[in-house]
Parts: C-alpha cells; structure tokens; sequence
C-alpha cells in the first residue's frame, strides 16, 4: 500500500524556536496533504489543508501564521511551529490524498513534539 | 454540520470475547464512514470503510461494520477479541474538503 512518512517521529525543542516537521509520499503523489494534531488521550483535530503549489486551507481558530504550511512538491508537505511554546506540544500527524477519492488516505506516523 | 459520536471512551472486554464499538455519525450528505486503529506513539491505520457500495464492510484482523442509515450508525464488531487489539480505535467520517471528522476515540483493553 501507499506509504507516508513523517520526520523527525519525536523532537525536543526549547520555547521560543521554530521546528519544521516533513510528510512525504513515498510511492504516490500527494494532491492534498492534511494536517491533524492530537493531544494526549483525545483524538485528531484537523488544523490545515495544503494543496500542491496553493496556499494552506487552515481551521477556525488555528494561527497560520505560527503554523506554517507548505506544500512546494506531490511529495513533500512541511510543518514548521514558529515560536514553539510548551502548549503547542503535541502529537502532529499529516495525511496525504492521492486521487480525489476520499478513501484515498494515507496517514504519517506522527510526530511527537514537546517543547521544554 | 458533519459530526461523530463513539461511545464509551474505554471498553473493556476479554480474550475470546465478542468486540462492540458504536460510532453514530451527523451527516446531510451521503456519509463515507472509516475505522482506524492507533497504538500508542503510532500514526493511524485503516481497519475498514464504507464508500455507499455494501453495508456490511469487513475489514482487517477480522473486523467488520455495519452501515445502517436508519440508526446513522456505523459500528465496529469482531467476534472474538485479541489480545493483540488492544489499541485506540477512531470512527471518522469523510469532510467536505476531503477531510477525515474523528471521533473522540475508544480504547479498547483486552483481559486474558
């Protein structure tokens, strides 16, 4: 099947620095690329979508200005937390759309991001 | 508005025994529905979905689940349970966008 993956699985980082996490399809070109965040015990809230080559699509109350999006390839997505704070830990989990079909899916592994 | 409701936030059940998790989902349009699985400090993986062809949809590791538009339900059952399902199992239903809308999720724990 189709693989996604995500880079780095697990960062530290200290407040006030910016991390960049990657989502790749591996074997597929990704159209739409889509963003959750889950946080502990409770389950995945959609933050963003990106489509190949336009700009981001984000949720109501997500800053797109602390969480940049960028979508530059069909195989690459980026995250990057800008001026990270200890409540943007987080498990970060990307998922990519292959086809127009929603059942087209692939999710990333996740990254857990914790901000000291 | 689209939405998802699992019940039971934590089922417990025994080896050998029958697994029930209910997901009642909101939707004006007709619903793609999905079961995913989580462990822990894992990404999601897809146990089944239901894309308007048979209501009755089976999936991997022996799971399956009915779509029942007159209850909006869409619950996820395997007959005889694992020790190796123990896991977060997440309902969610297709967006508008394209999106997936979760549920909150239910942990399952199997006893021996």
């Amino acid at each position: 099947g189709a693989v996604v993956s995500q880079h780095p699985s697990w960062v530290i980082c200290k407040s006030g620095t910016s991390v960049k996490i990657e989502c790749r399809s591996l074997d597929f070109q990704a159209t739409t690329m889509f963003w959750y965040r889950q946080f502990p015990k409770q389950s995945l809230m959609l933050m963003a979508t990106s489509n190949e080559g336009s700009k981001a699509t984000y949720e109501q109350g997500v800053e797109k200005d602390k969480f940049l999006i960028n979508h530059a390839s069909l195989t690459l997505s980026t995250l990057t937390v800008t001026s990270a704070h200890p409540e943007d830990s987080s498990f970060y989990i990307c998922s990519a759309r292959s086809t127009s079909g929603l059942d087209e899916q692939y999710f990333g592994p996740g990254t857990r991001l914790t901000v000291t | 508005a689209q939405s998802v409701t699992q019940l039971g936030s934590h089922v417990s059940v025994s080896e050998g025994a029958l697994v029930l998790l209910r997901c009642n989902y909101s939707s004006s349009v007709p619903p793609y529905l999905f079961w995913y699985v989580q462990y822990p400090n894992q990404g999601l993986q897809l146990l089944l979905k239901y894309t308007s062809a048979a209501t009755l949809v089976k999936g991997i590791n022996g799971f399956e689940a009915e779509f029942k538009k007159s209850e909006t339900s869409f619950h996820l059952t395997k007959p005889s349970a694992h020790m190796s399902d123990a896991a977060e199992y997440f309902c969610a239903l297709g967006g508008s966008q394209g999106n997936l809308i979760f549920g909150k999720g239910t942990k399952l724990s199997v006893k021996p």
